[in-house]
């Protein structure tokens, strides 16, 4: 059973660049999360989706961030217009519902 | 509470030792606690989990304790191995589903 698959693992883009992640859920899991991680810190919440639905997107910046989950495919965090301070960990999660979240490898990402 | 960037504590053990890893939370709300652990360039590890109406649960080799009178968790690690290293958070799930983690701590096993 594989697990949570991120890509890529790592991105790097330039300022005002478009940066999209992918997150394929574990089998069977319906719920996907996004945290973004600075050096040194501990995993912030962005945002919480299910299948075609946001359900929670209150730690996701109002702009140039935007999240989707679609019928079909990987879930996707998008960063329009990349800066600088978007530099980070970015970490997807899945769950079967309200319990454990299990995490992927995380996409790292570097804006020059 | 949020993290504000300032290098995490460390704890640095011999092998062989137990060790205690400690966590404070912050909403008395919460039900339900999860412990990771974070390799170097790796994502969270789930290593156990506890819900609020207990006080303490046991893993192979790992025990979590938790304190709702004064919000606090505690994870402890017997005969503690050099693959034990890595930084360990423990994160809060209340009623909205998302986590919220604590500032981690580093975990530093001498062989």
């Amino acid at each position: 059973n594989a697990g949570v698959m991120q890509n890529p693992r790592h991105l790097v883009r330039r300022r005002g660049q478009e940066a999209r992640l992918r997150c394929s859920p574990m089998k069977g899991h319906s719920h996907v999360y996004w945290y973004r991680q600075l050096p040194e810190e501990g995993l912030k919440f962005m945002v919480y989706l299910q299948k075609e639905n946001i359900i929670d997107e209150s730690g996701m910046p109002k702009e140039r961030f935007s999240a989707e989950f679609p019928k079909e495919g990987p879930s996707i965090l998008r960063i329009q217009q990349v800066v600088r301070g978007d530099s980070a960990a970015y970490f997807c999660a899945s769950s079967p519902g309200k319990e454990t979240q299990y995490f992927g490898p995380g996409t790292r990402l570097l804006v020059l | 509470g949020e993290s504000v960037g300032l290098h995490l504590p460390t704890l640095s053990v011999q092998e062989g030792d137990n060790s205690i890893i400690n966590c404070a939370y912050s909403n008395s709300a919460s039900d339900y606690f999860i412990w990771y652990k974070q390799e170097s360039g790796k994502g969270p590890q789930f290593i156990i989990d506890i819900r609020s109406n207990m006080d303490k649960r046991q893993g192979q080799r790992v025990t979590v304790l938790l304190n709702k009178t004064v919000k606090h968790l505690s994870l402890q690690i017997a005969a503690t191995q050099p693959g034990d290293s890595a930084v360990y958070f423990c994160a809060e799930n209340n009623a909205g589903n998302m986590l919220t983690f604590g500032g981690g701590t580093r975990l530093m096993v001498k062989p």
